[in-house]
């Protein structure tokens, strides 16, 4: 079994929509994070949480809200989505040195 | 600022050896990281330096030069399966979480 799961997978929405992603992992990790990937840049993140009172933004939180439902579920909001939210998003999750990332959602924002 | 550069691209034969190098210009360092992506999955972590020489790991050695801002991450005994991006994260900057490079595009041709 995946350790980091991600749903959706895909999801296709227009512009102003608000989304959800939603990733829950196995291992009892503190750390949540969430990147999004964009073709020919690095991973950049978004939020990161350390337990479940503890969350921080990262390089690129604007347009973005988190929620750390439960030491297992860290979910991603996008209050009103725009074009250029279009990305791969990933969520990871650790407890040291390592991250374990979830399998990625593809979001189009059109 | 924080950067963090390797080439875009790299070709290389089944069965011979590749460095993939990463420079990096951080405001902070506690560690250099090597994760692998093949398209479309999630990044799977390779290894992880802190301090300056050589860690090996199997057919997969990565090297850390802390005064010279430099990594390589060496393949050996190259195999069609190691065709995939390979990701330089330095742990660095004002909240000492993961800056990403581009990453490196490895293409093995047989």
């Amino acid at each position: 079994d995946a350790d980091v799961t991600q749903t959706p997978r895909n999801r296709i929405t227009k512009t102003g929509k608000r989304i959800m992603l939603e990733c829950s992992q196995t291992k009892g990790h503190d750390r949540m994070y969430w990147y999004r990937q964009d073709p020919g840049l690095g991973l950049r993140l978004i939020y990161y949480s350390f337990d479940v009172k503890d969350i921080n933004k990262g390089e690129i939180s604007d347009g973005y809200s988190v929620s750390r439902q439960a030491q297992a579920k860290f979910s991603l909001s996008l209050e009103s989505a725009i074009p250029n939210q279009t990305a791969l998003y990933f969520c990871a999750a650790g407890q040291g040195d390592e991250q374990f990332f979830g399998p990625g959602t593809r979001l189009t924002v059109l | 600022g924080q950067n963090i550069d390797q080439p875009t691209e790299m070709t290389a034969t089944e069965g011979a050896i590749v460095q993939i190098n990463c420079t990096y210009q951080t405001s902070g360092f506690n560690g250099l990281f090597w994760y692998q992506q093949h398209a479309g999955e999630a990044p799977t972590f390779l290894s992880y330096n802190v301090l300056d020489g050589l860690e090996e790991k199997g057919r997969f050695s990565s090297f850390l030069s802390r005064s010279k801002g430099y990594s390589y991450l060496l393949l050996k005994e190259l195999q069609m399966k190691d065709s995939a991006s390979y990701l330089c994260a330095v742990r660095g900057g004002s909240n000492y979480q993961l800056i990403w490079g581009a990453g490196t595009k490895l293409i093995i041709k047989p």
